[in-house]
């Protein structure tokens, strides 16, 4: 079983640039999340789509991140403009179902910097 | 809300020696709780979860944790450690808050394995 995609796995932009990064989760896999992981820091929930609608974005910075999830399938993670602030690993992770049993498969993760 | 703590940001062993990673919650409902590893530039695997079955749980790669609700603690332990568990260590509670599962992770510990 194939696990979870993302991609770029590196990238290096300018402060005020955008960026997008991409995830493909477990085939099958309803649930699909994106986490901020700031070096030195665990892993924080950005946004959890379930299938194609949103479920939880509360940590979501609206004003410059956005996300979607067409089809329920794959995943882009958008940031515009991006700050110094947001240099972290950008992780994609996916679950077969809501509840609270289930494991998250997690991708390698695009590591951001914005110098 | 539920939240974990991470006692020691850095843990030093010598190889063959016992592995002890401190993790307790905060958590106001029966938890769930996990246990990941991360090795440089990869993403979160699985070692083991509590999920409210058996409070000894055995994961993988030699590792257990066990769940003590009077202690409201569930460290990770490992009784002989070896080079390749040189990683970091994240505890995880699942947050049912919203009806969907999201995880919260602590800040993470750093495995050191010496010669």
């Amino acid at each position: 079983e194939a696990g979870v995609a993302q991609s770029p796995r590196y990238k290096i932009i300018e402060k005020r640039q955008s960026v997008a990064f991409w995830c493909n989760p477990i085939s099958g896999h309803a649930t699909l999340y994106w986490y901020q992981q700031i070096l030195g820091q665990g892993p924080k929930l950005l946004i959890q789509f379930q299938n194609n609608g949103v479920v939880d974005d509360s940590q979501l910075p609206k004003d410059r991140f956005s996300a979607e999830r067409l089809k329920g399938v794959d995943s882009t993670l958008k940031i515009q403009p991006a700050k110094l602030e947001d240099s972290a690993v950008y992780l994609c992770a996916s679950s077969s179902q809501r509840s609270g049993r289930n494991e998250q498969f997690f991708g390698p993760g695009t590591r951001l910097t914005v110098l | 809300a539920q939240s974990v703590t991470q006692l020691g940001s850095h843990v030093s062993v010598s190889e063959g020696a016992l592995v002890l990673l401190r993790c307790n919650y905060s958590s106001s409902v029966p938890p769930y709780l996990f246990w990941y590893v991360q090795y440089p530039n990869q993403g979160l695997q699985l070692l083991l979860k509590y999920t409210s079955a058996a409070t000894l749980v055995k994961g993988i790669n030699g590792f257990e944790a066990e769940f003590k609700k009077s202690e409201t603690s569930f460290h990770l332990t490992k009784p002989s450690a070896h080079m390749s568990d040189a990683a970091e260590y994240f505890c995880a509670v699942s947050d049912l808050g919203t009806g969907f599962q999201k995880l919260v992770f602590g800040t993470g510990t750093r495995l050191l394995v010496s010669p």
